[in-house]
């Protein structure tokens, strides 16, 4: 039972390139959460799915776009990365309306953009 | 608009003194706190949590209290160890639309020394 992976965990991007970022469950969770970590900001809700072929928009959506196909995988996608995408991303989830919906993290991926 | 702000960016304090971590909040639509812990090159991990409905929840050396009056929320550990050392990171959920959302504070980065 590996929980959450996140692939990969380091990358480097030129300004303008495009990459997928992977989350993969293996916990049959439903919801499932892409965030993004800056110093002095916390976690920031980038898109979230509340089950396999729906997607919704966070706090900070815009650059990123994401598709949950499986109900194990939710991608990340940049398409045209900037310098302000320089960040820790990290992918979550958690039970169907559990009592207090805890979620579970993988353990990142480091992103810097050039 | 921060919603849950942590305004100490870090903490130092003794092995086996209490710490004290504080959060406040700004809406009182939130029906779930959580705290979460995160070590460098980790994914957060879930803590401890207390429901809008309590103001106490306690969980072996860690206690959450929350006191809805003043839209605050502390976390005390007692008695604090060098392994406590990390990023604590306070979060709230919204009560309403089922979707599972987290709002972050900014964390907290607390040091144990021996």
């Amino acid at each position: 039972n590996a929980g959450v992976t996140q692939t990969p965990k380091f990358r480097v991007l030129k300004t303008g390139q495009s990459m997928t970022l992977l989350c993969a469950q293996d916990m049959n969770h439903e919801y499932m959460y892409w965030y993004r970590q800056d110093p002095g900001m916390g976690l920031r809700l980038i898109h979230y799915s509340v089950g396999e072929g729906t997607t919704a928009k966070g706090e900070v959506p815009d650059g990123y776009n994401v598709s949950r196909l499986k109900k194990q995988n939710f991608l990340l996608g940049l398409e045209s990365a900037a310098p302000s995408q320089t960040s820790v991303y990290f992918c979550a989830s958690s039970q169907l309306a559990g009592r207090y919906n805890e979620q579970f993290f993988g353990p990142g991926t480091r992103l810097t953009v050039l | 608009d921060q919603q849950v702000k942590q305004n100490s960016p870090s903490l130092s304090v003794q092995e086996g003194r209490i710490s004290i971590l504080n959060c406040d909040y700004t809406n009182s639509m939130f029906d779930y706190f959580l705290w979460y812990k995160k070590y460098p090159a980790e994914g957060p991990t879930f803590l401890i949590s207390i429901s809008s409905i309590k103001d106490k929840n306690e969980d072996g050396r860690f206690t959450v209290f929350l006191n809805k009056s003043a839209k605050h929320l502390s976390l005390h550990i007692v008695p604090s160890q060098p392994g406590d050392s990390a990023v604590y990171f306070c979060a709230a959920r919204f009560g309403s639309g089922n979707t599972g959302k987290l709002i972050f504070g900014q964390g907290t980065t607390l040091q144990v020394k021996p």
